[in-house]
C-alpha cells in the first residue's frame, strides 16, 4: 500500500525552525518528485517545496524561499522540509505529496499525506 | 506567475444536481490543469489531470474539459460523498498555483 506518513510539525515562536519529515512507503521513491503543499486553518491549498526524484533540483513558492529548504534520503525513503525564520502567516497544515513524475509538465500530486500541524504563535 | 481563478467560490446543489465548477488561467496553459477533491479534514484526493483524463479510481460522473485558458469540473448527478471543496491546479509551470476553491453544499 502507497502510504505518506509526515511528522515534526509543532508550536514554535516566531523566527524559530522545525523539521518536518514525511516517510514514503509502498513505491519506489526515487522514480517521482515529490513536493509540499501548505493549508492555513479555514483556507485554500498553497504548493510551498518541490524536488526533482534525484534530489539534484528544487523549487520553491516565492514565500519561502531563502527560508524553508526541501531535501530527501532515498536510504530512508523519507523526504523533509526543513523551515527557518518562520512566521505568523506560516502557520498551516502541512502536507507531502507524491508526483506522478520528475516535475515535469503535466505532473500531478496523486497520493498525499495526513499533514502534520505547524503553528508559529508567541 | 500565471494565476488561477476558480468560480463560483461556493455552491449549494441538491442529491442528483449538475454540477459545474470554472476555473480559468491568467494566459494560456493548453490541457496542463489538474482538479483535486478535498472533504473536511482530509487530504485532497487527485481527480482529473490533463484537463480530462479520470483519476484511476475516480467516478465516472466527474469529467473535465477545456484548454487554453478555460476549464471546466462536471459532477453529472451529485451524491451525497461529493459534497467537498473541489480546487484545480495548473500543470505547466512552476509554481503549480491552485485555484482558490470551490464549496460544495447541502441544498
Amino acid at each position: 500500500e502507497v502510504q505518506l506518513l509526515e511528522s515534526g510539525g509543532g508550536l514554535v515562536q516566531p523566527g524559530g525552525s522545525l523539521r518536518l519529515s514525511c516517510a514514503v512507503s509502498g513505491f519506489i521513491f526515487t522514480n517521482y518528485a515529490m513536493t509540499w503543499v501548505r493549508q492555513a486553518p479555514g483556507k485554500g491549498l498553497e504548493w510551498v517545496a518541490a524536488i526533482s526524484a534525484s534530489g539534484g533540483s528544487t523549487f520553491y513558492a516565492d514565500s519561502v524561499m531563502g527560508r524553508f529548504t526541501i531535501s530527501r534520503d532515498s536510504s530512508k525513503h523519507t523526504l523533509f522540509l526543513q523551515t527557518n525564520s518562520l512566521r505568523v502567516d506560516d502557520t498551516a497544515l502541512y502536507y507531502c505529496a507524491k508526483v506522478t513524475g520528475d516535475w515535469t509538465r503535466g505532473d500531478a500530486f496523486d497520493i498525499w499525506g495526513q499533514g502534520t500541524v505547524v503553528t508559529v504563535s508567541s | 506567475d500565471i494565476q488561477m481563478t476558480q468560480s463560483p467560490s461556493s455552491l449549494s446543489a441538491s442529491v442528483g444536481d449538475r454540477v459545474t465548477i470554472t476555473c480559468r488561467a491568467s494566459q494560456s496553459i493548453s490541457n496542463y490543469l489538474n482538479w483535486y477533491q478535498q472533504k473536511p479534514g482530509k487530504a485532497p484526493k487527485l481527480l482529473i489531470y490533463g484537463a480530462s483524463s479520470l483519476q484511476s479510481g475516480v467516478p465516472s460522473r466527474f469529467s473535465g474539459s477545456g484548454s487554453g485558458t478555460d476549464f471546466t469540473l462536471a459532477i453529472s448527478s451529485l451524491q451525497p460523498e461529493d459534497f467537498a471543496t473541489y480546487y484545480c491546479q495548473l500543470s505547466y509551470s512552476t509554481p503549480p498555483t491552485f485555484g482558490g476553491g470551490t464549496k460544495v453544499e447541502i441544498k
